[in-house]
């Protein structure tokens, strides 16, 4: 069975940097899993962060970015801000029309 | 403006049937394969189901097969979702969604109780 890994939760700091990764329990992720980013704060529906890897949804600030690192797919938050303590969550294309959505990182900015 | 404007959440028995609806706007439709994910209350995000965009091949997650059936209307720009056989693991949001792109919907509430 295929699952998408994300960290559970990761602490930064103000105006400072993270990178959150999105793996596979087999195998690496590249390019041809289309991976995406989205960002959910309760109560409201998910908003797209990255899509295609490294795709800025419009409206986006350049302080997000998505890339390939290693093995994994990468979100990296640049400059942190307190409004972007949320969730988020990474989905992989797996082939034959399966997408499989990581378990979502809990982000704490403090 | 990009527009997924979804319906036909409920409040349904176990056993009880629901069809959900997404009215697509703001880009060309028959474009995209769409796709159904997910959220129960206080979980992550599940993928449901997936349709190509001329809805000859369609996609289920294990959790749903049997039950549920995806199916568009490209002369309506509309995704819809049968839901057959509910149960409350089925409670959740549910945002129609286009994975290959940044569109998602607000969502529509599924409660399955008694």
């Amino acid at each position: 069975q295929t699952v998408v890994t994300q960290e559970p939760s990761f602490s930064v700091s103000p105006g400072g940097t993270v990178t959150l990764t999105c793996g596979l329990n087999s195998g690496s992720v590249s390019t041809t899993h289309y991976p995406n980013w989205y960002q959910q704060t309760p109560g409201q529906a998910p908003r797209t962060l990255i899509y295609n890897t490294n795709t800025r949804s419009s409206g986006v600030p350049d302080r997000f970015s998505g890339s390939i690192l290693g093995n994994k797919a990468a979100l990296t938050i640049t400059g942190a801000q307190a409004d972007d303590e949320c969730d988020y969550y990474c989905v992989l294309y797996m082939g034959s029309g399966i997408w499989v959505f990581g378990g979502g990182t809990k982000l704490i900015v403090l | 403006e990009v527009h997924l404007l979804e319906s036909g959440g409920a409040l349904v028995q176990p056993g009880g049937s629901l069809r959900l609806a997404c009215a697509a706007s703001g880009f060309t439709f028959t474009n995209y394969a769409m796709t159904w994910v997910r959220q129960a209350p206080g979980k992550g995000l599940e993928w449901v189901s997936g349709i190509s965009i001329s809805g000859d091949t369609t996609y289920y997650a294990d959790s749903v097969k049997g039950r549920f059936t995806i199916s568009r209307d490209n002369s309506k720009n509309t995704l819809y979702l049968q839901m057959n056989s509910l149960r409350a693991e089925d409670t959740a949001e549910y945002y129609c969604v286009n994975l290959q792109s940044d569109y998602w919907g607000q969502g529509t509430l599924v409660t399955v109780s008694s």
